[in-house]
């Protein structure tokens, strides 16, 4: 497609459950971003991938909190044990040379 | 600690008016900034950007004030338009290059255009 694709859009899950979060870039955008939206908050940095080089991770908030992005496309951001604070819109984004960052419509993550 | 501020979670302004979103940042490494807009249940889309070697960068009704001394933006939309109501994001990066560095966002200021 021609924009960013999330999936799932919405997902409800126990508290202590493992959640899978699943994004699709622009196709040849090298760059990759997560953010989080918590209730009433700004968008709060997670990860960002570039290229072949190590993710800049420093934005994760516990080791509870992965990611990884295969082959330089899709990347899935995995979230163990999850915990009501949680909840938030996770949104991805993808950037190219030049440009600025295209956002995804966001999974809206519910702990429950 | 929140490098980028944005004081006013709401705005609500008359139709036809000027609009004015407000942001402060506390890192003096920031080079670029820009605008986002959010509509409910989208992912936010870029709305306009200023480099910090320029002090205001018009598009359209869409203006961005840089006040560095200050470490101060303003967004200006004039007139404001009902479709204009959404929520905007002030963001801004150090050493952005066209895209490959993280951008480090306000909190949001929900802009709410009335008739």
């Amino acid at each position: 497609g021609a924009g960013v694709s999330q999936s799932p859009s919405n997902k409800v899950t126990e508290k202590g459950k493992d959640v899978e979060l699943r994004c699709d870039p622009i196709s040849g955008h090298t760059a990759l971003y997560w953010y989080r939206q918590s209730l009433g908050q700004g968008l709060e940095f997670l990860i960002y991938f570039q290229g072949n080089s190590a993710p800049d991770k420093s934005g994760l908030p516990s080791d509870r909190f992965s990611a990884e992005r295969t082959g330089g496309s899709v990347s899935t951001l995995t979230i163990q044990r999850t915990q009501q604070e949680d909840s938030a819109v996770y949104l991805c984004a993808s950037s190219w040379v030049n440009y600025g960052y295209t956002f995804g419509s966001g999974t809206r993550l519910t702990v429950v | 600690d929140q490098q980028v501020k944005q004081n006013s979670p709401s705005l609500s302004v008359q139709e036809g008016r000027i609009s004015i979103l407000n942001c402060d940042y506390t890192n003096s490494m920031f080079d670029y900034f820009l605008w986002y807009k959010k509509y409910p249940a989208e992912g936010p889309t870029f709305l306009i950007s200023i480099s910090s070697i320029k002090d205001k960068n018009e598009d359209g009704r869409f203006t961005v004030f840089l006040n560095k001394s200050a470490k101060h933006l303003s967004l200006h939309i004039v007139p404001s338009q009902p479709g204009d109501s959404a929520v905007y994001f002030c963001a801004a990066s150090a050493g952005f290059s066209g895209g490959y560095n993280k951008l480090i966002f306000g909190a949001g200021t929900r802009l709410a255009v009335h008739p």
